[in-house]
């Protein structure tokens, strides 16, 4: 079974920390991604790397960055965390199939980080 | 993407099949459909997805409509544990997926 694994469940934050959350997955997939999820507005796609130092902006760009030194490791970084990132953070994994980088095969997900920026 | 229109809730007794309707009458051919389940306080669970053809798997079902207009997901047994909220997604040619507001299942003991 795919595992993606999150560092933290809970985390929180004061308002202009930066702040790291971390995600792993153990299926060497090549693309990974990071949303956030809040009450009415759905998933939102921050960031997205198909690829070891490759990444793409999502939706939501603003005030996130994001690091991809292994294939395994993704990690998201809130320069300046303010306190509209209040939010469930939900990283995920896809493997390529064949005819080019952007997959059908199924993106799984972990079980989130409830971040609380106070 | 191709939007999906879901019912907001449903019952199911336990025990029996829970039938999960979805309507994307708006889909093109190089699309998939995708179900994933979400109970509280969890990351989206992949569940079943599928172009054409129905597929089936050790949690489910997928039927789609011979247009593709429409999918049914099927929980053939259902148990207190399949009680979640179920999105229908539709997803071709692009890393984003778009998730609905889902149908809340609930299964009664």
């Amino acid at each position: 079974d795919v595992k993606v694994t999150q560092s933290s469940r809970y985390l929180v934050k004061r308002t202009g920390e930066k702040v790291f959350l971390e995600c792993v997955q153990d299926m060497d997939h090549e693309n990974m991604f990071w949303y956030r999820q809040d009450p009415g507005l759905g998933l939102r796609l921050i960031y997205f790397s198909y690829d070891v130092k490759m990444k793409e902006k999502g939706d939501i760009p603003e005030g996130y960055s994001v690091s991809r030194e292994k294939k395994e490791r993704f990690s998201l970084i809130l320069e300046s965390a303010s306190t509209s990132q209040t939010s469930m953070y939900l990283c995920a994994s896809s493997g390529v199939a064949t005819g080019g980088p952007i997959s059908n095969q199924p993106q799984h997900f972990g079980d989130g980080t409830r971040l609380s920026i106070l | 993407d191709a939007k999906t229109t879901q019912p907001p809730s449903m019952d199911c007794a336990e025990g029996r099949a829970a039938n999960l309707p979805c309507n994307h009458s708006t889909i093109s051919g190089n699309e998939y459909v995708y179900w994933y389940r979400q109970i509280h306080s969890q990351g989206p669970q992949y569940i079943i997805h599928g172009l054409k053809n129905n597929e089936t798997n050790e949690m489910a079902s997928l039927i789609i409509t011979e247009d593709r207009k429409s999918s049914t997901l099927i929980l053939p047994h259902a148990t207190l544990r399949d009680t979640a909220v179920y999105y229908c997604i539709v997803r071709g040619g692009t890393y984003k997926y778009i998730f609905g507001t889902g149908t809340r299942l609930k299964v009664l003991a």
